[in-house]
């Protein structure tokens, strides 16, 4: 089945630049979508289609897709944005849902 | 305002079934497809399984098929994921969450709902 590889953890400074990265084979024709999860809470669209933003996630938030690797970037990072960073696909072969497992951002 | 509202916490005990709900509120419930997602203590996300309101056509994530059942009422706007027979293993948070028909991500999460299963 198909799977996707997230770097478990991240930390980076307030007012700095994360970057966190998706694996998977063949991304291309697949679009990558991108899901924060703050501590207790239910998980929330940040970036759909490789790089557009639902309406009120700030634009700091920006995703980008070549090749077998996804990226999601936080610029200018806050406080509270410190949260959970799940990819997501949908694999057209299987017709399932895919879920990467997640990278812990933590705010210095 | 688009809401997907869940039904609440529940314990149960091993071998009791069990069925929690998702209500769609704000949008046309027959337009969307939904989901539903697992998320065991201190893990990841896991897709379940989905449901199309309008006709019912349901798909199941190999991983869960067999062991629970999705369903939904469009009278009543709400789908529904129910278990025959419950297991320890299947104490997690479960969330509900839109697809738009003609995307492949999920614009909008319900609030969860957590099992817990002990004897």
């Amino acid at each position: 089945s198909y799977s996707l590889t997230q770097s478990p953890s991240a930390s980076v400074a307030p007012g700095q630049t994360a970057k966190m990265t998706c694996r998977g084979d063949n991304f291309e024709p697949k679009s990558v979508h991108w899901y924060q999860q703050r501590p207790g809470q239910a998980p929330v669209l940040v970036v759909y289609d490789d790089s557009d933003r639902p309406s009120g996630i700030p634009d700091r938030f920006s995703g980008s897709n070549s090749g077998n690797m996804a990226t999601l970037t936080i610029s200018r990072v806050e406080a509270g944005d410190e949260a959970a960073y799940y990819c997501q696909v949908w694999d057209i072969s299987s017709g399932h849902w895919v879920f990467g497992g997640g990278t812990k951002l933590t705010v210095l | 305002e688009v809401q997907l509202v869940q039904s609440g916490a529940e314990v149960k005990k091993p071998g009791k079934s069990m069925k929690i709900s998702c209500k769609g509120s704000g949008y046309t419930f027959t337009d969307y497809w939904i989901a539903w997602v697992r998320q065991m203590p201190g893990k990841g996300l896991e897709w379940m399984g989905i449901i199309y309101p309008s006709d019912s056509d349901t798909r199941y994530s190999p991983s869960f098929q067999g062991q629970v059942t999705i369903s939904a009422d469009k009278s009543f706007n709400t789908a529904y994921l129910q278990w025959s027979s419950l297991k320890a293993s299947d104490s997690a948070v479960y969330y509900c969450a839109r697809l738009p028909n003609t995307a492949a991500y999920f614009d909008y999460w319900g609030q969860g709902t957590p099992v817990t299963v002990s004897s």
